[in-house]
């Protein structure tokens, strides 16, 4: 089966430590994307990928990193630095040349404290 | 900013009603336009895709008005089923893979 995967589904760290999201997918799908959201918000973008090795800053881009290394992975880390780190984060993917329909993963539910 | 406005609802409508939302955006760049269908605690799903004027996909209508820019979402013969947050999507324009989201309109259907 062909998807989105996203683990784990719950995540709980203590302030001031980094955590890894990870995000695979298996659809051939070049462009990558990281959301975050939160109770009666729309998703906002955090950071994009339309290429291995190349990714773009979304609209909230402080506080987290991300990296390309395989076309079937974008991993997210949220740092230390993220002030309200506490969300339902989402991966989505879409193919590159197209109509830009993104597919979304099941997300992880981050909580900090 | 770009931005997509929806009314939030709660929309409770009962089995067998026919329901619309409606959803503006202020890109008028945008070519592309999405709902998505959001369960609680859930990922969104893609619900349908709007290029042209509008789409049909069985119970489900979506029109777009350029001149006025606004979607609406229409559901015929509601099912308990279609109880969710519905998100209106649009793309940022030519030369962008970047789509800007709505907050959602959440429908319960009452039996």
């Amino acid at each position: 089966d062909g998807g989105i995967t996203q683990s784990p589904k719950y995540l709980f760290r203590k302030e001031g430590q980094n955590v890894t999201l990870s995000c695979e997918q298996n659809l051939n799908h070049d462009a990558m994307y990281w959301y975050r959201q939160d109770p009666g918000q729309g998703l906002r973008l955090i950071y994009y990928s339309q290429i291995v090795n190349d990714f773009q800053k979304g609209d909230i881009a402080e506080g987290y990193s991300v990296s390309r290394e395989k076309k079937e992975s974008f991993p997210l880390t949220v740092t230390s630095a993220q002030k309200n780190p506490t969300a339902f984060y989402l991966c989505a993917s879409s193919i590159r040349q197209s109509n830009y329909e993104q597919y979304f993963g099941p997300g992880t539910r981050l909580t900090v404290t | 900013r770009k931005e997509v406005e929806q009314d939030p609802g709660p929309f409770n409508v009962p089995e067998g009603a026919t329901v619309a939302f409606n959803c503006t955006y202020s890109n008028s760049a945008s070519q592309s336009f999405f709902w998505y269908r959001q369960d609680c605690r859930k990922e969104p799903k893609l619900l349908m895709s709007v290029y042209s004027s509008g789409n049909e996909d069985g119970r489900f209508t979506a029109q777009l008005n350029r001149a006025s820019q606004y979607i609406s979402l229409l559901i015929r013969d509601s099912k308990l089923s279609d109880s969710a947050t519905y998100l209106c999507v649009a793309h940022s324009g030519a030369g962008s893979y970047q789509l800007t989201f709505g907050k959602g309109t959440k429908l319960s259907v009452i039996p």
